[in-house]
């Protein structure tokens, strides 16, 4: 069975860091692009960041470089997102999310999310 | 950056009835665009990628279609359970990966 769990969100004060984690299981995690994927409250979906399958890469959108750094380890089937200097527009659920196949970046399976609240 | 952009903002139909969701892209992305249904506190779940292919475990009903510049979703006869948003995504040119903004499929 195929499963995402994310963890590691919770409320930061602007500024502040937090590190996201997302556990898979159920398929050979490290053979694929892995992403995280937000969305702010009452809004769309909006990509974050990606990684390759062995962390060779890595993708952020222009909002996030500099501040965030995605991470991997494939020994722990575990991805990872590192936020620092986070502003209130951070504010979201991040969902890690699955690459569907080598084919390109869509996504077949995303975890439940976990919420992100930037506010002092 | 690869805009695109979802009409109507909001579709009011009834069950039975069929649905008719666009997305248009600012630039040609060939083939290259899934579709999700996402329902309120649940993650998304892929419907449609490559224009036209359905998903794993996905009903018949649902139906992609589009090339270039502009896609279509259709779902014939709703179901009540297929009441959601749904959102075009493109995964030609990024990053970043892009988004539509969404359609809200509401029950009238």
């Amino acid at each position: 069975q195929l499963q995402l769990v994310e963890s590691g969100g919770g409320v930061v004060q602007p500024g502040g860091s937090l590190r996201l984690s997302c556990a898979a299981s159920g398929f050979t995690f490290s053979t694929y692009t892995m992403h995280w994927v937000r969305q702010a409250p009452g809004r769309g979906l909006e990509w974050v960041a990606g990684v390759w399958f062995d962390g060779g890469k890595t993708f952020y959108r222009d909002s996030v470089k500099g501040r965030f750094t995605i991470s991997r380890d494939n020994s722990k089937n575990t991805l990872f997102l590192q936020m620092n200097s986070l502003r209130p527009d951070d504010t979201a659920v991040y969902y890690c999310a699955k690459r569907r196949s080598a084919a390109g970046e869509d996504f077949d399976f995303w975890g439940q999310g976990t919420l992100v609240a930037v506010s002092s | 950056e690869v805009v695109l952009t979802q009409s109507p903002a909001t579709l009011s139909l009834s069950p039975g009835e069929r649905a008719t969701l666009s997305c248009k892209a600012s630039q040609s992305v060939d083939i290259y665009v899934a579709w999700y249904q996402q329902k309120p506190g649940q993650a998304p779940r892929l419907l449609i990628y490559d224009a036209s292919n359905r998903a794993t475990g996905i009903p018949a009903r649902f139906s992609g279609s589009g090339s270039g510049t502009d896609f279509t979703l259709t779902i014939t006869s709703l179901e009540p359970e297929d009441f959601a948003v749904y959102y075009c995504q493109q995964r030609k040119i990024w990053p970043p990966l892009t988004f539509g903004q969404g359609t809200r499929l509401e029950m009238k």
